[in-house]
């Protein structure tokens, strides 16, 4: 079963930056963070992963609090294309259950 | 990067009758792929883990003998929903995992009309 809960829905005007929120409390110590996001009628795409450290990549930054109960997913310039549901896992690298919880539909704004 | 094809993109079968759908990864081994099921407006369930050279393992809930899974190698695993019902009538997705990264990769999906 999913482990992380999510706001149902967000909006965010283009060109600033978006900033989703997770909450994970129930998070295990070898269990990481995953981003993925989905664009209606597609397959989810990878977004970013994390451990402990904040992590950073070309298209999103993840922030990991200390305690690693919650996280924060963060576009820093939002397009339009990015407008999308957005999920965070929480799972073993090796495990066999990678679980979806609802996600957050992000919409960004002209 | 790690790519996971997926066949067909959409189906439309008459009722009672059989669909396959398949599941690559491209350019990686993948020992463990997921199969996932999505209706409109709702999140990706979980329906079963596959294992290269292995039974799947189906969450609860989920009818083995309906929904047939194969992954008789590392780089294929198939989905036959058998018997398929209007019911069935829903977005299918196929993850795999690269033992050299810890990622999970997606297909693109295949949408399934049963008529």
């Amino acid at each position: 079963d999913a482990k992380t809960t999510q706001p149902p829905s967000m909006d965010c005007a283009e060109g600033r930056a978006a900033n989703l929120p997770c909450n994970h409390s129930t998070i295990s110590g070898n269990e990481y963070v995953y981003w993925y996001r989905q664009i209606h009628s597609q397959g989810p795409q990878y977004i970013i992963h994390g451990l402990k450290n904040n992590e950073t990549n070309e298209m999103a930054s993840l922030i990991i609090t200390e305690d690693r109960k919650s996280s924060t997913l963060i576009l820093p310039h939002a397009t339009l294309r990015d407008t999308a549901v957005y999920y965070c896992i929480v799972s073993f690298p090796t495990g066999n259950q990678f679980y979806f919880g609802t996600g957050t539909s992000l919409t960004v704004i002209p | 990067g790690a790519v996971v094809s997926q066949h067909p993109s959409w189906v439309i079968c008459k009722s009672g009758t059989s669909v396959k759908i398949e599941c690559r990864s491209l350019d990686f081994q993948a020992t463990t792929m997921f199969w996932y099921r999505q209706f409109p407006k709702q999140s990706l369930m979980l329906m079963a883990t596959s294992n290269e050279g292995s039974k799947a393992t189906y969450e609860q809930g989920v009818e083995k003998d309906k929904f047939l899974i194969n992954h008789a190698s590392l780089t294929l695993s198939t989905l036959t929903v058998t018997s398929a019902h209007p019911e069935d009538s829903s977005f299918y997705i196929c993850s795999a995992r690269d033992r050299g990264l810890y990622g999970y990769t997606f297909g693109s999906g295949t949408r399934l009309t049963v008529v």
